[in-house]
């Protein structure tokens, strides 16, 4: 069954520190997807990343990073040197096959960033 | 470019009253999706549209939901009559059906029933 964990519910640190978002997932599929998504307290929801089954290769974009690794079945998310408008919650998701609609969400980590 | 667009982005009504919620897709997208969002259920997706064509309406909760999509650019979600435990954040998203492109959220309707 397909299944996305994000265990960390919240995490606290203070702005310029670095800070790492755990996705962990599950999925019996060799294609498959994985999303980061963003939702800051004025509640919308922004897409951040898409990464498919076949490309291993970690993204930077400018604070931001993600590295996916399939032997660990994890996609983990990496904002350096933190600021206050990062705080928000993240939500790492998956969905499956091309075609498959259906995104499985993680339950979100909470990340405040304190002045 | 311009997002998903939905109204209104808060709505307060009485219990009984018919409640309906708008959604303007991201133009050129083929897929739309009305889901909720609570503190206890996390995101849930409650209806799928493709191509304008309701393919997916398991997660309607219960037959006082509604959803319709009567063009490309247009869909409504209505709750008739609401209840106090219909009290969320819907959003509407929208993407293109290939490659599973991502979907594209609006702002959120923030929908009390008193």
């Amino acid at each position: 069954a397909q299944k996305v964990t994000q265990a960390q519910t919240e995490i606290s640190v203070v702005e310029k520190e670095d800070v790492t978002l755990d996705c962990v997932y599950e999925t019996r599929d060799t294609t498959y997807y994985l999303f980061w998504y963003k939702q800051p307290p004025s509640g919308e929801l922004v897409f951040l990343i898409r990464r498919n089954s076949f490309d291993e290769q970690n993204e930077i974009s400018g604070r931001y990073s993600w590295n996916f690794q399939k032997s660990t079945s994890s996609f983990n998310f990496t904002i350096t040197a933190s600021q206050v408008v990062d705080s928000a919650v993240y939500f790492c998701a998956l969905s499956e096959p091309p075609g498959n609609y259906q995104l499985i969400w993680g339950a979100g980590t909470k990340l405040i960033i304190k002045p | 470019d311009a997002g998903v667009i939905q109204s209104p982005r808060h709505e307060v009504t009485e219990m009984g009253q018919e409640v309906t919620l708008r959604c303007k897709p991201i133009s050129g997208h083929n897929s739309l999706f009305w889901y909720r969002q609570t503190m206890m259920r996390g995101l849930e997706l409650l209806i799928y549209f493709n191509n304008n064509v309701p393919i997916d309406d398991s997660g309607m909760p219960e037959d006082r939901f509604s959803a319709k999509m009567p063009n490309a650019s247009f869909s409504t979600l209505k709750i008739q009559p609401s209840e106090p435990r219909d009290s969320a954040v819907y959003f509407c998203a929208s993407s293109l059906y290939q490659s599973n492109q991502p979907q594209h959220f609006g702002d959120g309707t923030r929908l009390s029933i008193l």
